[in-house]
């Protein structure tokens, strides 16, 4: 196991167009997050998965985006009609979730440019 | 709700020793801090639990005042390696981490 991954690592789509990014967290982490970081900002929080529920999504997170993840093991993040404002890099996150309190080990993330 | 942190960057020569503070207006049931560099995932460096408890690398250290909200990441003679962008993350509730903006720190040999 190599890590967290993330597909694709860049991603060019015309305003309006659907995208669908993928996650594959550690095998066996039971918790998966999904973060967006812009340029010169710490990634911010979108949504939380125990195991295939979805816990928790931000605020931030309109309707134009859903995440799943079926069966608990890889996500897919998908964005509809994308906005220039959605440009940003698209980072996954995962953790063992033992306790409360575990390190959550980061994948490379998806850069997405809405032109 | 987002933690601020200090200073925004600072440059160090190889062996000097820097400080990154990390302060909240909420209070906090942990902090955990991360490195980042440039076209790379964020790094896990360490935990700071309520009551004391640390998880992390052997040659990172930092503190938790809970009664300040505050938490510091102590580098001590710095390596080439340690540039990046340093992260804070905030626990507040709810397993989310909120990040502060980064400190960006360059090593110069």
């Amino acid at each position: 196991d190599t890590g967290v991954s993330q597909n694709p690592r860049h991603k060019i789509t015309k305003r309006g167009q659907n995208v669908t990014f993928r996650c594959d967290p550690i095998s066996e982490h039971n918790r998966l997050y999904w973060y967006r970081q812009t340029l010169g900002q710490g990634p911010e929080f979108l949504t939380y998965f125990q195991n295939e529920a979805q816990l928790e999504k931000s605020r931030l997170l309109s309707d134009r985006f859903s995440a799943e993840r079926p069966k608990g093991s890889f996500s897919t993040l998908e964005i509809q009609r994308t906005e220039q404002g959605d440009s940003a890099m698209y980072l996954c996150a995962s953790s063992s979730g033992v306790t409360d309190y575990t390190e959550a080990f980061f994948g490379q993330g998806t850069r997405l440019t809405v032109v | 709700q987002q933690p601020v942190q200090s200073p925004q960057a600072v440059i160090l020569r190889e062996g000097e020793d820097a400080v990154i503070n990390c302060s909240s207006s909420k209070a906090l049931y942990s902090v955990h801090w991360y490195r980042q560099k440039h076209g790379e995932a964020p790094v896990f460096l360490m935990i700071l639990l309520k009551g004391g408890e640390q998880k992390g690398h052997e040659k990172i250290s930092a503190s938790f005042n809970e009664k300040k909200q505050q938490s510091s990441l102590y580098l001590t003679a710095s390596q080439l390696s340690y540039s990046g962008t340093y992260f804070c993350g905030t626990e507040v509730g709810g397993n989310k981490l909120v990040f502060g903006a980064g400190t960006i720190l360059r090593v110069k040999s």
